[in-house]
């Protein structure tokens, strides 16, 4: 099956502690981006990568950090900087970033705060 | 003001009904636009994209585009249960940047 997977569903920090959401696709994408959705919001851009070993701050960029070292993957990591981490994740990708691209979603990561 | 904004919910329609969500957005020279649903935990799924003005069918789902109005909405007609979910309107205005709304809950009662 071809598609993107995030893991894990579910995941909980302790103050101070980095933890680092996995994002995966086997549909060939150059794109992959990472947003975050707060109860009763929209999605806010937090990092993208248009091509491997290259990428982008989105908008609220500050206390995250990725990578992408392979085409397949781009883990995001939350930083104890990132002092309101609380939020449901969620990793799409694209064929290309073109501006008619459609992103297609993972199925999240909910990080909650112990 | 904020850049893509939906109006107001939430929106409770009868089944059977006409649903119309609508979408403004402030960048003029913004290129694509995305209609996702969105059910209570899950993450979203493309409904339509439009790009070019007037209006673009698909099944019980319209999308209607006028740029020089900035407006962007989706009609769903019918109006079934399973359509009850959160709509986001996301408009594309540079490379690999979407932005979106925060979202127009709709309600499809039997």
């Amino acid at each position: 099956d071809g598609g993107i997977t995030q893991s894990p569903k579910y995941l909980f920090r302790k103050e101070g502690q980095n933890v680092t959401l996995s994002c995966e696709q086997n549909l060939n994408h150059d794109a992959m981006y990472w947003y975050r959705q707060d109860p009763g919001q929209g999605l806010r851009l937090i990092y993208y990568s248009q091509i491997v070993n290259d990428f982008q701050k989105g908008d609220i960029a500050e206390g995250y950090s990725v990578s992408r070292e392979k085409k397949e993957s781009f883990p995001l990591t939350v930083t104890s900087a990132q002092k309101n981490p609380t939020a449901f994740y969620l990793c799409a990708s694209s064929s290309t970033s073109g501006l008619q691209e459609t992103q297609y979603f993972g199925p999240g990561t909910r990080l909650l705060v112990l | 003001q904020k850049e893509v904004e939906q109006n107001s919910g939430p929106l409770s329609v009868p089944e059977g009904a006409i649903a119309s969500l609508n979408c403004t957005y402030s960048d003029r020279v913004s290129q694509s636009f995305f209609w996702y649903r969105q059910y209570s935990g899950k993450s979203p799924e493309l409904i339509m994209s439009i790009y070019s003005n007037g209006d673009k069918e698909d099944g019980r789902f319209t999308a209607q585009l006028n740029k020089a109005s900035q407006y962007v909405s989706l009609l769903i007609r019918d109006s079934q249960p399973s359509d009850s979910a959160t709509y986001l309107c996301a408009v594309s205005t540079s490379y690999g940047k979407l932005t979106f709304g925060q979202g127009t809950i709709l309600t499809v009662h039997p």
